[in-house]
């Protein structure tokens, strides 16, 4: 009965591969949600979609690529992986539409990505 | 100005005692308030919204403060459990609602 899950849970691989990020929600929510999660545990906002429409796109690299094949998925593509992004990666989810603000965000477990 | 900001701690306290967080955030067009908690390699998972008349659930006690811009967050008679970090969201408005994280506040209660 996992509401919001991730895949895969770690991530290990070398400077310059391209890798993806695959996140689910269960719980027929609209809005769904990518942040990043430094070594400083800053929890920054990548990007959202709202019912597979790109709602937010905060200051990301280009490398970075997320898509929304129905509006219980939210992937993560990454491009050429740097140093830098290594990092925790959080999906999440939330009932209201365009990320309505009066409702409460439900995370994934997290995607602990290492770059080497 | 960083948008929310939060003392980073660590906040060291005994069981059972009381612990006050701030959060201060810049935008005044900001329209919701949350209080999230983080345990170690974990996800966040809200602890409880913030309303304009102040809220309390239990031990949690949250106040927001729109004329000086900063949430707040009382914690009474502390449990090693509640021992994480606590992270203020606020919600800006841009073309859509746009959650904002503090670095968050790191708790730890001892014995």
């Amino acid at each position: 009965d996992t509401a919001v899950s991730q895949t895969p849970k770690y991530l290990v691989t070398q400077m310059g591969n391209d890798k993806s990020i695959k996140c689910e929600q269960n719980l027929g929510h609209d809005t769904m949600y990518w942040y990043k999660q430094d070594s400083k545990k800053f929890l920054k906002i990548m990007f959202s979609y709202n019912n597979k429409e790109l709602i937010i796109n905060e200051t990301v690299p280009n490398r970075f690529s997320p898509k929304s094949p129905d509006k219980a998925h939210l992937n993560l593509h990454i491009n050429s992986l740097e140093l830098g992004d290594s990092a925790v990666y959080f999906c999440a989810s939330t009932p209201g539409m365009k990320g309505a603000p009066q409702y409460e965000q439900y995370f994934g477990p997290g995607t602990r990505l290492t770059v080497t | 100005r960083k948008e929310v900001e939060q003392d980073p701690g660590p906040f060291n306290v005994p069981e059972g005692a009381t612990v006050a967080f701030n959060c201060t955030y810049s935008n005044s067009a900001s329209q919701s308030f949350f209080w999230y908690r983080q345990d170690c390699r974990k996800e966040p998972k809200l602890l409880m919204s913030v309303y304009s008349s102040g809220n309390e659930d239990g031990r949690f006690t949250a106040q927001l403060n729109r004329a000086s811009q900063y949430i707040s967050l009382l914690i009474r008679d502390s449990k090693l459990s509640d021992s994480a970090t606590y992270l203020c969201v606020v919600n800006k408005k841009g073309g859509s609602y746009i959650p904002t994280f503090g670095r968050g506040t790191s708790l730890i209660v001892h014995p």
